[in-house]
């Protein structure tokens, strides 16, 4: 199965802790998108990253929150000093070029603070 | 007002019955227009990926793209039980930075 891995698919966390969350892309693929789905809402976007570049992180509070997309291995959500607010779902998608207007999600990685 | 419109439902029809969804939108500029579909606990699925106006089909699902009413629909045809899910409409406009912009979807339930 090539598509858009991510891990681990469920987190529990206590305040003040630390989460990961990485994401591999689809074979091919080089642009990777991370979105933060809570329970009974939409999609909301947070980060758009090509190789060892931020693109876009306009939807990524500014404190806690950072993302990175190196040159080798997956991308990395990572959420410092979680707190309860941050329990959610966060989905990566890939697509394969700049403008193609096709996006593929993973499976999503639960995050739990207790 | 939002980008993209969509009216979250609930929506349950019966088995084999046609169901509509659909979203509007404000950007001119979309020109990539996207359905997904939702399974509870689940990644949202490319269902449908239509570029700029008129029709597409895929088996029992039509995706129409109206860019004079800033208006898209989803068909979906003999309906069955598992098409029970949230359907997300998205879109995106090129030279935008690669933003796309999603509903807030649409919760379908087809009762057997």
């Amino acid at each position: 199965n090539a598509g858009v891995m991510q891990n681990p698919r469920h987190l529990v966390r206590r305040r003040g802790q630390e989460a990961r969350l990485r994401c591999s892309p689809m074979k091919g693929h080089s642009h990777v998108y991370w979105y933060r789905q809570l329970p009974e809402e939409g999609l909301k976007f947070m980060v758009y990253l090509q190789k060892e570049n931020i693109i876009d992180e306009s939807g990524m509070p500014k404190e806690r929150f950072s993302a990175e997309f190196p040159k080798e291995g997956p991308s990395i959500l990572r959420i410092q000093q979680v707190v309860r607010g941050d329990s959610a779902a966060y989905f990566c998608a890939s697509s394969p070029q700049t403008g193609s207007g096709e996006l593929f999600f993973g499976e999503g990685s639960r995050l739990t603070v207790l | 007002q939002k980008e993209v419109e969509q009216d979250p439902g609930p929506l349950s029809v019966p088995e084999g019955a046609i169901v509509s969804l659909n979203c509007t939108y404000s950007n001119s500029a979309f020109q990539y227009f996207m359905w997904y579909r939702q399974y509870s606990r689940k990644g949202p699925e490319l269902l449908m990926y239509t570029y700029s106006s008129g029709n597409k089909e895929d088996g029992r699902f039509t995706a129409q793209v109206d860019k004079s009413s800033k208006y898209i629909s989803l068909f979906i045809r003999d309906s069955q039980p598992s098409d029970s899910a949230t359907y997300l409409c998205a879109m995106s406009a090129p030279n935008t930075g690669n933003q796309f912009y999603f509903g807030t979807g649409t919760s379908l339930t087809v009762i057997p």
